[in-house]
């Protein structure tokens, strides 16, 4: 099945620089990578999604970046605020029938220092 | 448009016992995904509904079931609770898919004694 890990698993960072986070996966024929935030008792809010004919997509302050060839997506935040503080998840999807499910990464715990 | 809700918000249940969550979906979704959330395992995929029918299923015990309605809204039993089964369990809906966007509803916090 599909194997998803996301590095680092905390990160901090000073308010108005840049985050990334990275993740990885195995199945090659994952085609749907979305990333999602959670912030503290709620559930996860969807910031971005890219599919896999499309390389790069961004959202104002939010950017993902895919390469299919080393089957890594990364999230890219620039200006972080502190509202930004949260745990970010990647997921990836590959669509065989019957087994269409998100495999999703162990989260990042991304805190912006003020 | 309101988004996924899901009740109870809070559980407090003892080991043996069996438990019943329920989740209603955004409007016009017809698709729910389960999902149990734990600080040592993470996410992981519970099963997906759609038009009353479970269309797929992860690698939990048969202990845990689900059942959709014709309004499309779901629930999920857990019986013969394990101490194990504390978790936060998540509902997302999608369009008609789970290969379309899921959104998450804020999840049932399952605390088993």
């Amino acid at each position: 099945g599909e194997n998803v890990e996301q590095h680092p698993s905390t990160l901090s960072v000073q308010e108005g620089d840049s985050a990334v986070i990275k993740c990885t996966y195995s199945d090659s024929a994952s085609n749907y990578f979305p990333w999602y935030k959670q912030e503290l008792g709620k559930g996860p809010q969807l910031i971005i999604d890219i599919r896999s004919n499309v390389g790069e997509k961004k959202d104002q302050r939010i950017a993902v970046t895919l390469n299919k060839t080393a089957k890594h997506f990364s999230l890219h935040i620039t200006e972080t605020q502190p509202e930004d503080s949260a745990v970010y998840f990647c997921a990836a999807r590959a669509d065989y029938f019957g087994n269409e499910k998100l495999t999703f990464g162990t989260g990042t715990r991304l805190t912006i220092i003020p | 448009k309101a988004g996924v809700t899901q009740t109870p918000r809070y559980l407090i249940k003892t080991r043996g016992q069996q438990v019943t969550l329920s989740c209603s979906p955004i409007s016009g979704h017809r698709s729910v995904s389960w999902y149990q959330q734990t600080p040592g395992q993470g996410l992981q995929f519970l099963f997906e509904y759609f038009s009353e029918t479970q269309r797929n299923k992860g690698n939990f015990p048969g202990r845990f079931s689900g059942r959709q309605f014709s309004n499309s809204r779901s629930e999920m039993n857990v019986s013969t609770l394990e101490l194990g089964d504390s978790a936060l369990y998540l509902c997302a809906s999608s369009l008609e898919s789970s290969t379309d966007t899921q959104y998450f509803g804020p999840g049932t916090r399952l605390t088993v004694l």
